[in-house]
């Protein structure tokens, strides 16, 4: 039962356009929301988390939105950089669980 | 500053081999440590973690273990390679104690088995 669910396996977007990647989840006690990144061959690096408390947070070029009621984060980029080309994963975590439960990853390449 | 150290970065083994993945967390006190793998073209799977010194908690049964000896340091460990364990495996530690905190990996290993 995958309780955190990245639909789109890839995604191209024009260098300068907004990528936007999105994660549904089935757990309504996930409190936490997190987005990693991963180049090939390297372990995934942190980008931006939210709290289930807002339904926005910013930094820099990324930007996560919440929607509770539909169950739905999204990370937008803009704009997309052609470095920012890599698989995107989504994370998910209850206040008192220890583990994070992640999504299978989007495939994100930005063309120049 | 916290680091985490994974080696090694890649290992061929051949089907029915042992296997000894290390990793070790600087900069920290006892953090909850993570063994997760990916598969190929899969996403992250979690295999082992602990919270503290012989804590083990499985989340999947297969034919690995994992141990950990001392307070920073995580073993991944096969008595018997199958072709099914070749994958990239990746050690996490999250901050224990704390909510709503992220959690760092290591480099990885890509695990080819032969």
């Amino acid at each position: 039962d995958q309780q955190v669910k990245q639909n789109s396996p890839s995604l191209s977007v024009q260098e300068g356009r907004i990528s936007i990647l999105n994660c549904d989840y089935t757990n309504s006690m996930f409190d936490y929301f997190l987005w990693y990144k991963k180049y090939p061959a390297e372990g995934p690096t942190f980008l931006i988390s939210i709290s289930s408390i807002k339904d926005k947070n910013e930094d820099g070029r990324f930007t996560v939105f919440l929607n509770k009621s539909a169950k739905h984060l999204s990370l937008h980029i803009v704009p997309s950089q052609p470095g920012d080309s890599a698989v995107y994963f989504c994370a998910a975590s209850t206040g008192s669980a220890r583990q994070l439960t992640f999504g299978s990853g989007t495939q994100l390449t930005v063309l120049p | 500053s916290q680091t985490i150290h994974q080696w090694p970065a890649t290992l061929v083994q051949p089907v029915g081999s042992p296997l000894s993945l290390e990793c070790t967390v600087e900069g920290t006190s006892n953090p909850n440590l993570y063994w997760y793998r990916q598969a190929a073209g899969r996403g992250l799977q979690l295999l082992f973690y602990s919270v503290g010194i012989g804590q083990i908690s499985s989340e999947v049964p297969q034919n690995l273990s994992a141990s950990r000896p001392q307070d920073r340091q995580f073993i991944l460990s096969s008595k018997k390679l199958l072709l099914s364990d070749s994958g990239f495996y990746l050690c996490a530690w999250r901050a224990a104690g704390r909510m709503n905190t992220e959690a760092f990996f290591g480099q990885g290993t890509r695990l080819t088995v032969v």
